[in-house]
């Protein structure tokens, strides 16, 4: 299957701050990369569909100028947490759309705001 | 609304121990329905994926088993290894509009006792 990074894999932040998520397909060409965020005890919620080259589409609930999603290359999608606040503390899991109705999913990022 | 429901949350069995997991789903229009692994601050594994048409499908020591109208899966684990120890996953696709989401339970936390 495919292998998927993510950069970085912990990060802590204060307040107020945006941060950067980067999800990487490393050896498969990736048209659709998928974004999910896991609260603890809770379900895997996806949040939204990055296509290359188009705009992402939002689950609904997700706020868009809040969760900002880049996928300019095919092998890499970026979402960013913008004015990120304490509630948005959680694990986002990118995944790349695979062959055989398969996600590959990376190893999340887990996201601490002050 | 599409709901996933995994029982138990947690569980705790000696090695060598055969083990099922139960997954259900609210709503039988599905596209398949995937069995995951997550190991601690890591992202997601696929064990098994089963097509709505299909009843099981096995791997090694694990046996899925799909019965789409009464919108159940299980998960069978064949004598268990400390190895095994991790937070499986269960997830459907549903099967409006086209969409690739996924729809996923909260786990069932396994711990195999050496």
């Amino acid at each position: 299957g495919a292998v998927v990074s993510q950069h970085p894999s912990r990060v802590i932040c204060k307040s107020g701050t945006s941060v950067k998520i980067e999800c990487r397909s490393l050896d498969f060409q990736a048209t659709t990369m998928f974004w999910y965020r896991q609260f603890p005890k809770q379900s895997l919620m996806l949040m939204a569909t990055s296509n290359e080259g188009s705009k992402a589409t939002y689950e609904q609930g997700v706020e868009k100028d809040k969760f900002l999603i880049n996928h300019a290359s095919l092998t890499l999608s970026t979402l960013t947490v913008t004015s990120a606040h304490p509630e948005d503390s959680s694990f986002y899991i990118c995944s790349v759309r695979g062959g055989l109705d398969t996600q590959y999913f990376g190893p999340g990022t887990r996201l601490t705001v002050l | 609304k599409q709901e996933v429901t995994q029982i138990p949350a947690a569980l705790s069995v000696p090695e060598g121990e055969n083990l099922v997991l139960n997954c259900s789903f609210t709503d039988s229009a599905i596209y398949n329905l995937q069995w995951f692994r997550q190991d601690p601050g890591k992202g997601l594994t696929s064990l098994l994926l089963i097509q709505s048409s299909q009843r099981e499908q096995t791997s090694g020591r694990l046996n899925a088993s799909l019965d789409k109208s009464s919108g159940r899966s299980t998960l069978y684990i064949a004598a268990s290894q400390p190895g095994d120890s991790a937070t499986y996953l269960c997830a459907v696709r549903p099967l409006q509009g086209g969409s690739e989401k996924l729809v996923f339970g909260k786990g069932t936390k396994l711990t195999v006792n050496p």
